[in-house]
């Protein structure tokens, strides 16, 4: 398998701006978790879903931020407008259960200018 | 609020010499810990886990110890090779119920010296 796939790798936009991040979990996983990285609050999770549905969406951390998941093979998460302060890696991971080693992709560093 | 802590954001040890990596957790319904490592331009990987249940969880150069009372766990690395240098991060869960996620720490960046 060739694991978590993210894409893109590195994303530059301007201050209000839509940006759609994108995932494709590892095949079987039933579970798919996004999360942040920053220097200031480190690895966050932000929502996780179980077989599609969004189980835990508290670390969401405004209106601007979504997230779908429309099939075991897909999702993305979605900032509009975004913020400078919106600037991290965002990565995606996927496990077969909730107890399992969660698999992590490569993330995107997203830079809001 | 930080419930899971690394105070040390680096560490420079020498090759061949133990490296020992710090956490501390502040909620106490946690109750399983994991450590990931992190190399530049990639995403964590896990690298060993421990249950509540244990003090001692051991794979092969890698052992991770846990103090409940003191709610801190530490990561020794025996011998430290140069590639260890990364980033661990420490992560903490809560068991049961329907409800399931990971609190990661800021991270410790080990630099291991040849």
């Amino acid at each position: 398998d060739a694991g978590v796939i993210q894409s893109p790798r590195h994303e530059v936009t301007e201050m209000g701006q839509e940006v759609t991040l994108r995932c494709k979990p590892i095949s079987g996983h039933d579970y798919l978790f996004w999360y942040r990285q920053t220097m200031m609050r480190g690895l966050e999770l932000l929502i996780y879903f179980n077989n599609n549905v969004p189980i835990d969406d508290s670390g969401m951390p405004e209106d601007r931020f979504s997230a779908k998941m429309p099939n075991a093979s897909f999702s993305t998460l979605k900032i509009q407008p975004s913020e400078p302060r919106d600037s991290a890696v965002y990565f995606c991971a996927s496990s077969y259960g909730p107890w399992e080693t969660q698999y992590f992709g490569p993330g995107t560093r997203l830079l809001v200018l | 609020d930080q419930q899971v802590k690394q105070n040390s954001p680096s560490l420079s040890v020498q090759e061949g010499r133990i490296s020992i990596l710090n956490c501390d957790y502040t909620n106490s319904m946690f109750d399983y810990f994991l450590w990931y490592k992190k190399y530049p331009a990639e995403g964590p990987t896990f690298l060993i886990s421990i249950s509540s249940i244990k003090d001692k969880n051991e794979d092969g150069r890698f052992t991770v110890f846990l103090n409940k009372s003191a709610k801190h766990l530490s990561l020794h690395i025996v011998p430290s090779q140069p590639g260890d240098s990364a980033v661990y991060f420490c992560a903490a869960s809560s068991g049961g119920g329907s409800n399931y996620k990971l609190t990661f720490g800021k991270g410790t960046l080990l630099t291991v010296n040849p």
